[in-house]
């Protein structure tokens, strides 16, 4: 079945330590994104990347990095320069100028 | 700056009754995309219904739709005949069609009550 995947579903690590977050895709869509959220806030954009080899920076990119070697994979790297890694992390792709995005189940990151 | 905006951080409704969640928007592209997704408590993203910066006609899907008002950048959305299991979080969210940047409004915690 097509879909977008995370994983693992949850995360411990301590801290000082970087950790990388995984998200594939196999809907051979162009565009992927990477939010954070934190307990009853919104989501806000990290990165996103609309082609191979190509990403931006979203709102809160500091301490965080991403890398878009293949089109189906946008994996993050939680650095240690984050100061509050402790989170719900949710990747999401969609096609270019398509009317939905689609999600993952989501990554919860805690770090003690 | 793309900024989305959604002021109501809860919201209480009876069952069957209708409910209206706000959402407004600032943009200088003038081709994007809008989207409401539901949230319940297990964290999943559920995508509920979308409108395009160029579309004449507000959209619907089932008991959603969204009263888009191009003039006062806001994009409503409305669900009629509130179920209890309509209870979640609700987010607005806006692309940009020239950059595909999607961003996200804060929020509205939605309570459906017997």
């Amino acid at each position: 079945d097509g879909g977008i995947t995370q994983s693992p579903k949850y995360l411990f690590r301590k801290e000082g330590q970087n950790v990388t977050l995984s998200c594939e895709q196999n809907l051979n869509h162009d565009a992927m994104y990477w939010y954070r959220q934190d307990p009853g806030q919104g989501l806000r954009l990290i990165y996103y990347s609309q082609i191979v080899n190509d990403f931006q920076k979203g709102d809160i990119a500091e301490g965080y990095s991403v890398s878009r070697e293949k089109k189906e994979s946008f994996p993050l790297t939680v650095t240690s320069a984050q100061k509050n890694p402790t989170a719900f992390y949710l990747c999401a792709s969609s096609l270019t100028g398509s009317t939905e995005a689609f999600f993952g189940q989501g990554t919860r990151l805690t770090v003690v | 700056a793309q900024k989305i905006t959604q002021t109501q951080p809860g919201m209480f409704v009876q069952e069957k009754e209708a409910v209206t969640l706000d959402c407004t928007y600032d943009t200088s592209d003038p081709s994007y995309g809008l989207f409401w997704y539901k949230q319940p408590s297990s964290g999943e993203m559920i995508f509920l219904i979308y409108q395009g910066s160029y579309d004449q006609q507000n959209a619907t899907e089932g008991r959603y739709s969204l009263n888009f008002q191009k003039a006062r950048k806001s994009a409503n959305l409305v669900i009629s005949a509130s179920q209890l299991g309509d209870s979640a979080m609700y987010f607005c969210a806006m692309r940009e069609d020239n950059t595909d940047k999607l961003i996200f409004g804060t929020g509205t915690r939605l309570q459906v009550f017997p």
